[in-house]
């Protein structure tokens, strides 16, 4: 049972380039998240999906995209990669009852020079 | 957006020493959870509160539910050098509105335990 997976674990980019980050779950979990980590600011949340085909905006949504075609994959985009999004993010998933605890997956730490 | 208050920002103690953190936020929670994280690793779930008042214990971790609802105390007793690490609080304010499960997250403890 892996539980959360990511990928990749690292990735650089130059500003302006574009990426996916990759992420899977196998607890057949319906709530999904995207959350980025910088220091001294503890985990933000950037999208979240509340099921198959819906997605929706966390705190810090801007510059990003996500999908959600798969119950099992929850897939975040950066079109046009700048310096700000450098970050170690993270993905996590839960069950759909209220206030049931995230999973997490290991992170994908990003440097955009 | 809104975060937690959690304190102190970096412990460093001697093993076999107790310690102590917390949070505090200036809203009504009506959850609090506990995550340790490892260098590389994502946060893990060490526990969870959902009613004020409550304490609740995990090894020898033991977290408590504020009776205001407004923070939550965690406190780990006699350190081993695994328990290095980044200690969050996190949480669900009654008013965040919206789906459920969208988590504030403090900023976190660095926890370096000496041997």
């Amino acid at each position: 049972n892996a539980g959360v997976t990511q990928t990749p674990k690292f990735r650089v980019l130059k500003t302006g380039q574009s990426m996916t980050l990759l992420c899977a779950q196998d607890m057949n979990h319906e709530y999904m998240y995207w959350y980025r980590q910088d220091p001294g600011m503890g985990l933000r949340l950037i999208h979240y999906s509340v099921g198959e085909g819906t997605t929706a905006k966390g705190e810090v949504p801007d510059g990003y995209n996500v999908s959600r075609l798969k119950k099992q994959n929850f897939l975040l985009g950066l079109e046009s990669a700048a310096p700000s999004q450098t970050s170690v993010y993270f993905c996590a998933s839960s069950r759909p009852r209220g206030l049931a605890p995230l999973h997490f997956g290991n992170g994908t730490r990003l440097t955009v020079t | 957006g809104q975060q937690l208050n959690q304190s102190p920002q970096s412990m460093f103690i001697q093993e076999g020493e107790d310690v102590s953190m917390n949070c505090t936020s200036s809203s009504i929670f009506n959850t609090w959870l506990w995550y340790k994280q490892d260098p590389g690793e994502g946060p893990v779930l060490l526990i969870a509160l959902y009613k004020a008042g409550e304490l609740t214990s995990n090894g020898r971790l033991t977290a408590q539910f504020g009776i205001t609802r407004k923070d939550s105390f965690l406190n780990i007793s006699a350190s081993i050098p695994s328990d290095v690490g980044i200690y969050f609080c996190a949480g669900q304010p009654v008013n965040y509105g919206g789906a459920t499960n969208k988590l504030i997250f403090g900023t976190g403890t660095l926890l370096a335990v000496q041997p």
